[in-house]
């Protein structure tokens, strides 16, 4: 089967604009997670979602950030006027169930995203 | 929240020989500790984990120890090959908040 995408793969804009990145999770996962790397670091939490609710956001860096997932599959992350610093790789990630849960978590390829 | 450290950030070895890499983590409650293999430009991929209710695993090549006590848990590379050349990230799970921190990653580079 499938695995998690996203798209776009790379997306470069300009600062101050309105940026939207998309997460196709494996069929049937609840879990959503997004994650924002940024060059030589480990993935940072961003928010995770439980079918359509997000069950923790606490690692969205500021209101400019916000996510949904309406249907419990698709999420999009988004950003509004960025900022050079929002430059990183989302990464997005998948999991059968999330609280309490032992499973792991499936990556995405990931978004480049370049605020010039 | 929680916190994990990973040491060393880079690693050079020679084939054939073995690596260890090492974290710790802060929070006494997480339970669950996966290690991710990324390669340049791909994405995170699993290769390993070990939940809180044991102190070893191994699958062929690489084996995952965890000390509860010490709040430490290792990753260890055994006969590498230049194909294990990659970063590696720890994790550390909170069940309670079901979202994984990592460590900053160790650039692992094995030599033909």
């Amino acid at each position: 089967g499938a695995g998690v995408s996203q798209t776009p793969s790379n997306k470069v804009t300009e600062k101050g604009k309105y940026v939207e990145l998309r997460c196709d999770p494996i069929s049937g996962h609840t879990a959503l997670y997004w994650y924002r790397q940024s060059l030589g670091q480990g993935p940072e939490f961003l928010i995770y979602f439980q079918g359509t609710g997000a069950a923790d956001d606490s690692g969205l860096p500021n209101d400019r950030f916000f996510a949904v997932r309406p249907e419990g599959s698709v999420s999009t992350l988004k950003i509004q006027r960025t900022e050079r610093g929002d430059s990183a790789v989302y990464l997005c990630a998948s999991s059968p169930r999330g609280t309490g849960g032992w499973n792991e978590q499936f990556f995405g390829p990931g978004t480049r995203l370049t605020v010039l | 929240g929680e916190n994990v450290e990973q040491h060393p950030s880079t690693l050079s070895v020679q084939e054939g020989d073995s690596a260890v890499i090492k974290c710790t983590y802060s929070d006494s409650a997480s339970n669950y500790f996966p290690w991710y293999k990324q390669e340049l430009g791909k994405r995170p991929q699993l290769i390993i984990d070990i939940r809180s209710n044991v102190g070893e695993k191994k699958d062929q090549r690489i084996a995952v120890t965890l000390n509860k006590t010490a709040k430490h848990f290792s990753l260890h590379i055994t006969e590498t090959q230049p194909e294990d050349s990659a970063v590696y990230f720890c994790a550390a799970l909170n069940s309670g908040y079901s979202t994984l921190t990592f460590g900053k990653g160790t650039m692992l580079l094995v030599s033909p």
